[in-house]
């Protein structure tokens, strides 16, 4: 119950293409939902986060949108960039919690 | 230095070393964790400091030994490793609020002999 399960696993998308990276749980006490980018060499780093009072947050070319009743939760990238090329994590937290549930990665890759 | 540090980036050790790792954060927080990030798995979480007490344990095995000395410094002592153990060690910091976002150093790229 305390899975948060990520796919894909890895991902290749042309240069102005839109990325997606999709996320489950299964534990409906979780309320906050971050994604992660980590470049290689480089800790995560938090790119976006969401609560599940709204179904969709945008920021700059990433989005995420999250379907409550389903549980799952998605990270999109629109005009993806040689840049954003990295590895990605989903994550999930509980109200109150400190514990990070995180999910498995997807690594990125934008060919130009 | 700004954000969060962890010392030495690389660290190659036999089974039989003591070796420690050390972070630092220069983000006033109050909370600080360590985790384990291995290949194609999810980041473990292993230890997690509160105001310099540990308040979790992740069934972390007695070859990893924390400590935490005041809310700015967090080391993870090493001894008698496994090949296994091998992976990234990852320190964070965050300030307990409604969102607890957490700040990662870089990692320590550890490879047990």
């Amino acid at each position: 119950q305390q899975q948060v399960k990520q796919s894909p696993q890895s991902l290749i998308v042309q240069k102005g293409g839109i990325s997606i990276i999709n996320c489950a749980y299964e534990n409906t006490a979780f309320d906050y939902f971050p994604w992660y980018q980590q470049f290689p060499g480089k800790g995560p780093a938090l790119l976006i986060a969401i609560r599940p009072d709204v179904s969709e947050k945008k920021e700059g070319r990433f989005t995420i949108s999250f379907n409550k009743s389903a549980k799952q939760f998605s990270l999109h990238i629109m005009d993806s960039q040689p840049g954003d090329s990295a590895t990605y994590f989903c994550a999930a937290k509980g109200q109150g919690a400190q514990k990070l549930v995180f999910g498995q990665g997807t690594r990125l890759t934008i060919n130009p | 230095e700004t954000g969060v540090t962890q010392t030495p980036r690389h660290l190659v050790m036999g089974m039989t070393n003591k070796k420690s790792l050390k972070c630092e954060q220069h983000l006033g927080h109050n909370a600080m964790y360590w985790y384990k990030q291995s290949a194609k798995k999810p980041l473990e979480l292993m230890f997690v400091y509160n105001f310099k007490e540990q308040t979790e344990n992740n069934s972390v095995p007695s070859r990893f030994s924390p400590e935490c000395p005041n809310s700015s410094h967090l080391f993870l002592h090493l001894h008698t490793l496994q090949p296994e153990d091998s992976a990234l060690y990852l320190c964070a910091s965050s300030q307990e609020s409604l969102n607890n976002e957490q700040f990662f150093g870089p990692g320590t790229r550890l490879t047990v002999l």
